[in-house]
């Protein structure tokens, strides 16, 4: 399994963009970059996944080096709401889900 | 559209005690995953099944049982609990391909 590195926690301010890195040196060329986040007290849920481009949905953005070695999970106006702990995992066709501890995202009123 | 349902949402057992988590969902996804999540850790898998009929184990199977009774189904069994396995348990499923995973709301267990 590729192995991802995550800061362990990083704060935003209210309606501002928040940049969340993750490295992942070791993924195979055909891995997914996979996002997840999970609020408190709930259970993981969807952000984004991609290969090589980035990807835009109504909850983020995804921008994936070019050499694929990092992504970047965008969230454009972080709101209260948006307060959790953001997970980046390599995904491949049959492959498990294998979480690791993830960014706590904390976001200041 | 319920997604991933887990039932109990909350559970105390005595040491020794045994019990059976329940876990359904309504997408029709051929994979299914139990997890575990310890206070302020990470998730770790226990045990998944790719396909109905088949189990296989994850990281930390010892202490546990699961049975995929059909497709929408898969229990997860403590035969004889321990303190050990405080713990919050969920289930996800996801579609076979690179399709993402949906999660239930969990299961609070509390073994004393």
């Amino acid at each position: 399994d590729a192995k991802t590195t995550q800061p362990n926690s990083m704060e935003s301010n209210e309606e501002e963009p928040v940049h969340l890195p993750c490295n992942h040196s070791t993924i195979s060329g055909t891995d997914y970059i996979h996002w997840y986040r999970q609020l408190p007290s709930q259970g993981p849920e969807y952000v984004i996944h991609g290969l090589t481009s980035n990807v835009n949905n109504r909850m983020a953005s995804l921008a994936i080096a070019e050499d694929r070695k990092s992504s970047t999970l965008i969230l454009h106006r972080a709101t209260l709401r948006d307060a959790a702990v953001y997970y980046c995992l390599p995904h491949n066709y049959g492959q498990n889900f294998v979480f690791g501890p993830g960014t706590r995202l904390s976001v200041l009123p | 559209n319920a997604g991933v349902t887990q039932t109990p949402k909350f559970q105390v057992l005595k040491t020794g005690q045994s019990m059976t988590l329940q876990c359904a969902q309504d997408m029709n996804h051929n994979s299914m995953y139990w997890y575990r999540q310890d206070p302020g850790m990470g998730l770790r898998l226990i045990y998944y099944s790719a396909s109905e009929g088949t189990t296989d184990k994850g990281e930390v199977p010892n202490g546990y049982n699961v049975s995929r009774l059909n497709k929408r189904e898969f229990s997860l069994r403590l035969e004889s609990a321990a303190p050990s396995q405080t713990s919050v348990y969920f289930c996800a499923s996801s579609a076979q391909g690179y399709t993402e995973a949906f999660f239930g709301q969990g299961t609070r267990l509390t073994v004393v």
